[in-house]
C-alpha cells in the first residue's frame, strides 16, 4: 500500500459534462502522476506534477487539465468528457530514490 | 517503432516451470528498468527494478538487463498459479531530473496447474 487513494473509484457520466478525479497521498511525496490505461495501449502518461503548482504534460494530455494546490492532492479534470476518455485512470507517486507506485484506479465510463 | 515493446501473449506456462518475459526498448539513454505485475482489475504492483547490466535475483524472480542489446527480461522460476497476471515492462526516460516512465503494453501470463 503506497498510501494513495483515488476518488471516485467508479464513475459513469455523459458526453460533454465536466469530470474531476482526485488522487490523495499520505506520504508527502513531491512527484505525482496521472495515467490512463486502455487495451492495446498500456499505461500512458497524461500529466505529472513535481511540486505544488508545478505540473507538466505527458504524452496524452489533450482534453485534460490538472491542478495541485496541496502536496497531498493531485486533481485531474476532463473539462468536457468524450467517449474516447472512457478508460481506467491511475494515479502514481514517486518515492525519493525509488520509482513509481500506483493507486487503486478509477474506472470512468463516458456515455 | 514503439519505445518499449513486449510480446502481448498470452503466454502459457505449466506450473513449476520457468516463465520468461521479454522487453525491448528504443532509447539508448534509458537508465532504469522496472517490472510491474498487474492482476485483472487491479493496479500495477512493482516487483523488480534493475539498473545495471547483468542479473538481479529476488526470490523466484530474476531480472536480466543487456543495455547493448536494449533488452530486459524477467524470469519466474517455479511458476505458481498466483503468478498468472499481466506483466508490464517500464523504462525510465531521462527528463532533466523529472522521472518519467514509458510502459510496454504488457504480457499476459497464464500458469497452467
Amino acid at each position: 500500500d503506497a498510501g494513495i487513494t483515488q476518488s471516485p473509484r467508479h464513475k459513469v457520466t455523459e458526453t460533454g459534462t465536466p469530470v474531476t478525479l482526485r488522487c490523495h497521498q499520505t506520504e508527502n511525496h513531491r512527484y505525482m502522476y496521472w495515467y490512463r490505461q486502455d487495451p492495446g495501449h498500456g499505461l500512458r502518461l497524461i500529466h505529472y506534477s513535481y511540486g505544488v503548482k508545478d505540473t507538466d504534460k505527458g504524452e496524452v494530455s489533450d482534453g485534460y487539465s490538472v491542478s495541485r494546490s496541496k502536496t497531498e492532492d493531485f486533481l485531474l479534470t476532463l473539462e468536457s468528457a468524450t467517449s474516447s476518455q472512457t478508460s481506467v485512470y491511475f494515479c502514481a507517486i514517486r518515492r525519493e530514490g525509488e520509482t513509481q507506485y500506483f493507486g487503486p484506479g478509477t474506472r470512468l465510463l463516458v456515455l | 517503432q514503439k519505445e518499449v515493446e513486449q510480446n502481448s501473449g498470452p503466454l502459457s506456462v505449466p506450473e513449476g516451470a520457468i516463465a520468461s518475459l521479454n522487453c525491448t526498448y528504443s532509447d539508448r539513454g534509458s537508465q532504469s528498468f522496472f517490472w510491474y505485475r498487474q492482476y485483472s482489475g487491479k493496479s500495477p504492483e512493482l516487483i523488480m527494478s534493475i539498473y545495471s547490466n547483468g542479473d538481479k535475483e529476488d526470490g523466484r524472480f530474476t531480472a536480466q538487463l543487456n543495455k547493448a542489446s536494449q533488452y530486459v527480461s524477467l524470469l519466474i522460476r517455479d511458476s505458481q498459479p498466483s503468478d498468472s497476471a499481466t506483466y508490464l515492462c517500464a523504462v525510465n526516460v531521462p527528463n532533466f531530473g523529472n522521472e518519467k516512465l514509458t510502459f510496454g503494453t504488457g504480457t499476459r501470463l497464464t500458469i497452467i496447474p
